[in-house]
């Protein structure tokens, strides 16, 4: 079963570091998106993007963040100067013309 | 997108019986995804039912789907120890993303 792979699964940053995390979407899977999830709370979407570019975003999603996919295969979330409340797990999905998204296992981010 | 609204928020039950939990929306659909999220993991995509279905099966989930009253339903027959996670509705319409409520948490006692 394909799979969508995160790296790192857990990274710990100080508080105003830049952070990129990574991610392998299904390889025919053309939207391809991210959200978080704080300890103890809902999950949330930040962004979406398709065709190379963002299609959707929410408020949470702020100038401090950013996407890209570099290359055809990795999908990346930097985020520029992290806070302590950035601290959550992060999470990539892909989804295609059937619907339905897979979901990586996700990236505990830590900042401390 | 809209988010669902899951309930119960918290079921207990043994193993081998049924859990059943419904979920609530507010607007039209193309169709409505559920998902399991093991406790510190990622969301598992269980099942999709489109909007001109009734009825879905996957191994021993069901789930049906009455869009005349927004609603629809996870059945988890036999349950087992395995299936303890949290559980999510996700009616989508309009827009590819995804709005996930705050789930319903199964705690399925050996």
């Amino acid at each position: 079963e394909p799979e969508v792979t995160q790296t790192p699964s857990h990274q710990v940053t100080q508080m105003g570091q830049e952070v990129i995390l990574r991610c392998v979407p299904i390889s025919n899977h053309l939207y391809f998106y991210w959200y978080r999830q704080i300890l103890g709370q809902k999950v949330e979407f930040l962004v979406s993007f398709y065709n190379n570019e963002i299609s959707e975003k929410s408020e949470i999603f702020d100038d401090q963040f950013s996407v890209e996919r570099p290359d055809g295969s990795n999908f990346t979330l930097k985020i520029r100067s992290t806070k302590l409340e950035d601290s959550a797990m992060y999470f990539c999905a892909s989804s295609g013309a059937n619907y339905g998204y897979t979901f990586g296992s996700g990236t505990r981010l830590t900042v401390v | 997108s809209q988010q669902g609204e899951e309930d119960p928020q918290a079921l207990s039950i043994q193993e081998g019986e049924n859990a059943t939990m419904n979920c609530s929306y507010k607007t039209s659909i193309n169709n409505l995804q559920w998902y399991r999220q093991n406790s510190g993991r990622g969301l598992v995509h269980l099942i999709l039912i489109r909007s001109n279905e009734r009825e879905k099966h996957s191994g021993r989930l069901r789930v049906t789907l009455d869009t005349s009253k927004k609603s629809s339903s996870l059945l988890i027959t036999a349950s087992r120890a395995a299936d303890t996670a949290s559980y999510f509705c996700a009616p989508e319409g309009g827009s590819e993303k995804l709005v996930f409520g705050k789930g319903m948490k199964l705690t399925v006692n050996p």
